[in-house]
Parts: C-alpha cells; sequence; structure tokens
C-alpha cells in the first residue's frame, strides 16, 4: 500500500513569487491535512480538506491556500512568499476527517526555502 | 490554554525505559489520545492510540488512567535510534478538531 506522497521533496523560491505542493493521499483516505513546520513554531495546523471541501482552518493568513480534487488529492498553494514562509510542509491523510480515533498518516514533507 | 502539556526534553541510554506523561485537563468523552514519533527531516509517524486503560503495541505501551487527565507513553530498552521528537495528541473538538500537536517532547538517547 502506497503512503503518503508528497511533491516536490525541496524547492527553493525568492521573496514574492508563490509556491504549489502537492500531496497524494493514501488510496481510500478522504481527509487531507496540511501543517507547517518551523524549528521556533513547532507544528502548526494550516488546513483540512474532506471530500473536495475545506472543513477547518488554522490561524494562517489567506496567501495560504488549498483545494482538494475529486481522487482525494490535495494542493495547497503559497502566494507572495517571505521568507518567513521557509519551512517543511508537511501534509497526513487519514480514513475520514477531524481527529478523534483517526490515525494520521504523512507524508515526508515538502521543504520549502525563500530567499 | 495549551490542549497538551509534554516536557520539553529528555535524556536516556541505551536498554533503558523512557517514560513520556502528557497532561490532558481538557479531554473531551470522545477524545482518543495518539501518540506520534518524528525524527529530522521526517513527517511524524502513529506510535499508539487509545482511550482508557492500557494499550500495548510491538512498539510502545500507553498508561491511561481512569481521569484520562494525563497519559504515558512508554518506550521499553530504548536504543540510538529511538531518539527523536514524540508527540501528544488528543482530539480538539471545542476547536473544530483543529489538531494541535504542542512542542513535543525531544527524547535523546545516548550509548
Amino acid at each position: 500500500k502506497a503512503g503518503v506522497t508528497q511533491t516536490p521533496r525541496y524547492l527553493i523560491k525568492t521573496r514574492g513569487q508563490q509556491v504549489t505542493l502537492s500531496c497524494s493521499p493514501i488510496s481510500g483516505h478522504r481527509s487531507v491535512s496540511w501543517y507547517q513546520q518551523t524549528p521556533g513554531q513547532g507544528l502548526q495546523f494550516l488546513f483540512e480538506y474532506f471530500s473536495e471541501t475545506q472543513r477547518n482552518k488554522g490561524n494562517f493568513p489567506g496567501r495560504f491556500s488549498g483545494r482538494q480534487f475529486s481522487n482525494s488529492r490535495s494542493e495547497m498553494n503559497v502566494s507572495t512568499l517571505e521568507l518567513g514562509d521557509s519551512a517543511l510542509y508537511l501534509c497526513a491523510s487519514s480514513l475520514e476527517q477531524g481527529s478523534g480515533a483517526n490515525v494520521l498518516t504523512f507524508g515526508a514533507g515538502s521543504r520549502l526555502t525563500v530567499l | 490554554l495549551a490542549k497538551t502539556t509534554q516536557p520539553i526534553s529528555m535524556d536516556s541510554y541505551e536498554g533503558q525505559e523512557v517514560n513520556i506523561t502528557c497532561s490532558h485537563n481538557n479531554i473531551a468523552t470522545n477524545d482518543y489520545i495518539t501518540w506520534y514519533q518524528q525524527f529530522p527531516s521526517q513527517g511524524p509517524r502513529f506510535i499508539i492510540q487509545g482511550y482508557k486503560t492500557k494499550v500495548t503495541n510491538e512498539v510502545a505501551s500507553l498508561f491511561i488512567p481512569a481521569d484520562r487527565k494525563s497519559s504515558t507513553l512508554s518506550l521499553p530498552r530504548v536504543s540510538l535510534s529511538d531518539t527523536a521528537v514524540y508527540y501528544c495528541l488528543v482530539g480538539d473538538i471545542e476547536n473544530d478538531y483543529k489538531l494541535s500537536f504542542g512542542a513535543g517532547t525531544t527524547v535523546t538517547v545516548r550509548a
């Protein structure tokens, strides 16, 4: 069973540019959530998608957006990049939305560096 | 208020047992307690999950007292490869299931 696949694994952008990250969940998983991880802030929740609808959103500016497709694959976009956006972006999939008993399976992450 | 509270770091030696306690005073009736392990530059990995009493798998044990306001992850006979950050995650029903990982506990195992 294939795991969660995130692409690209590494990327370098400059301030003001925009970036799109992709996440393919485990087959059969309908929920995809995104996290930003930085040394200073730890793992912070960005948003969660279930059945192509954003169900929850963390405390991030509108420059951070996402979507989910009918096959459950998800993308997140960050526009007008800032230096502080440099981070490891993690995607996780689970069978159902929310937390509770759901077990999250994470991808390896996309390492974004903003220069 | 933090949803969960864990020690920032713990040191141990190979072969010892490591116990990490997580406080979750506001745990809701429907919440499960889940622990994840994360190595540098990798995504967190599921270790164990429980609701009450004790759960054991091939990797760890999870002890949950009757009031469920805390839980303890026990790693038996750790090795150098167990050096990682360990996160305690509790369902965050009050915030529409926004998943809050907290800062985690950095466990360092020495030879």
